[in-house]
């Protein structure tokens, strides 16, 4: 049974820092994806990682896929408050495989 | 732009009561998922749905039922509701190719006393 693990699970940081949130799983897979939800919103789509040594950046945040280490790092680069967020690591169990599997979330709060 | 619609921002039904959450995609989509969020444990996958009649359990479906007789709508159904399944209830679809992200519903929020 595939299992997604995070962390830290709650990061509070100061603007202005650089951090990392870590992205754990338990079998092999080749597609990674990151999400990221505001308070009482729905969940949005930050990036879709689909090989080893995948790395994707939006603006302050940068993704990256080690399929042989089973984790993924999303990082965030001098951050600031718009980024308070939760955000989440979800990975697809196996090639043609449909359903995605969810970390926990991390819980991250700038603060100015 | 890729829209899906959940009937209810918030539902408050008794236990014992049948409910039904509606969601609905605009994009063709053949596949269609159910989630619930509960803090802590993420987001839980209840059904998912892979074209229209179709349909397969996720991992936790006990005390749910799915129904999908048109493209664009897949329904939850609680048979009996129980104050366990007071969550965040989120759907989702996704293009048939294999990398295509989940677009996500905007989650009906259940209580159930």
């Amino acid at each position: 049974e595939l299992k997604v693990e995070q962390n830290p699970l709650f990061l509070s940081m100061q603007e202005g820092k650089n951090y990392t949130i870590y992205c754990n799983y338990s079998t092999t897979s080749d597609r990674l994806y990151w999400y990221r939800q505001d308070p009482g919103k729905s969940l949005e789509s930050l990036f879709v990682l689909l090989s080893n040594g995948a790395v994707k950046q939006e603006g302050r945040l940068m993704a990256s896929l080690d399929t042989k280490a089973r984790l993924s790092t999303l990082h965030i680069t001098a951050a600031v408050h718009d980024l308070s967020a939760t955000y989440f690591c979800a990975v697809t169990p196996i090639r043609g495989a449909q359903k995605l599997v969810f970390g926990q979330g991390t819980r991250l709060t700038i603060n100015p | 732009d890729v829209k899906v619609t959940q009937s209810s921002r918030y539902l408050v039904k008794r236990t014992g009561e049948k409910v039904f959450l509606e969601c609905v995609q605009d994009m063709d989509h053949e596949n269609m998922f159910w989630y619930r969020q509960d803090p802590g444990l993420g987001l839980r996958l209840i059904y998912f749905s892979y074209d229209v009649k179709m349909k397969e359990k996720g991992d936790i479906p006990e005390g749910y039922s799915v129904s999908r007789e048109k493209k664009e709508r897949f329904s939850l159904i609680l048979e009996s509701a129980s104050t366990n399944q007071t969550s965040m209830y989120l759907c989702a679809s996704r293009a048939g190719t294999g990398s295509s992200p989940l677009h996500f519903g905007n989650g009906t929020r259940l209580t159930v006393t």
